[in-house]
């Protein structure tokens, strides 16, 4: 069955330190693979997703996502986390051609 | 150009009753899909449709219906709501028929009580 992990419910970072969250997904065939951001009281906005080719890929507000297809790991970075960064982080897969599967989140607390 | 539209954007009713929440895509998307969000998780898929024809179903109770019409804009409805439906109900709309990026709206914040 197609699933997302995210295995950190909340991470805090420095403002101006750097950041990773985790992503792992089980599919079985190629993914298509998603990073939204909600803020608080907002809907879901897409930061980057992977389709093919580069396994690198970048987003907006500085992000970027490494597809790895042997770890089946889709994490995001961004080199230097500025406070209005805060918010609540979803993974996702696309699956089944109508479907997004979504992880439970990682909550990014962004301390000055 | 307007993004995803949702109304209402709070309500709140009792069991039993029955609710319907409603969705306008992007200009030009025809295919809309639900999501349910209940605190603390992540969005949950409940129905897509493309072009007024229901794509996909989640794993929801038949309580849960759905239909989008010829302007491509959307109802979800939800008859005799349990505690357990309280939840943040997002719309999300599509230029693709298939698997894309969504565009989510604010959603509406149903509490049932």
């Amino acid at each position: 069955a197609q699933s997302v992990t995210q295995p950190d419910i909340h991470i805090t970072v420095s403002e101006g330190a750097s950041l990773e969250l985790r992503c792992n997904y089980s599919y079985g065939a190629t993914p298509y693979l998603f990073w939204y951001v909600q803020s608080p009281g907002q809907g879901l906005q897409l930061l980057l997703k992977y389709f093919s080719g580069d396994t690198l890929v970048q987003g907006i507000k500085g992000f970027e996502a490494e597809f790895k297809r042997s770890q089946s790991s889709f994490n995001l970075r961004k080199p230097s986390v500025h406070w209005s960064d805060a918010a609540e982080y979803f993974c996702a897969v696309g699956a089944g051609g109508f479907k997004t599967i979504f992880g439970a989140g990682t909550r990014l607390f962004v301390k000055a | 150009d307007a993004g995803v539209t949702q109304s209402p954007t709070h309500l709140i009713k009792t069991r039993g009753q029955h609710v319907t929440l409603r969705c306008s895509p992007i200009s030009g998307h025809k295919s809309v899909s639900w999501y349910q969000q209940v605190l603390g998780q992540g969005p949950q898929f409940i129905f897509q449709y493309y072009e007024k024809e229901e794509r996909g179903r989640g794993n929801f109770p038949d309580r849960f219906s759905a239909r989008q019409f010829p302007n491509y804009s959307s109802e979800l409805n939800v008859n005799a709501l349990l505690l357990g439906d309280s939840a943040l109900y997002l719309c999300a709309s599509s230029q693709a028929k298939e698997t894309g990026e969504l565009f989510f709206g604010e959603g509406s914040r149903l509490t049932v009580l």
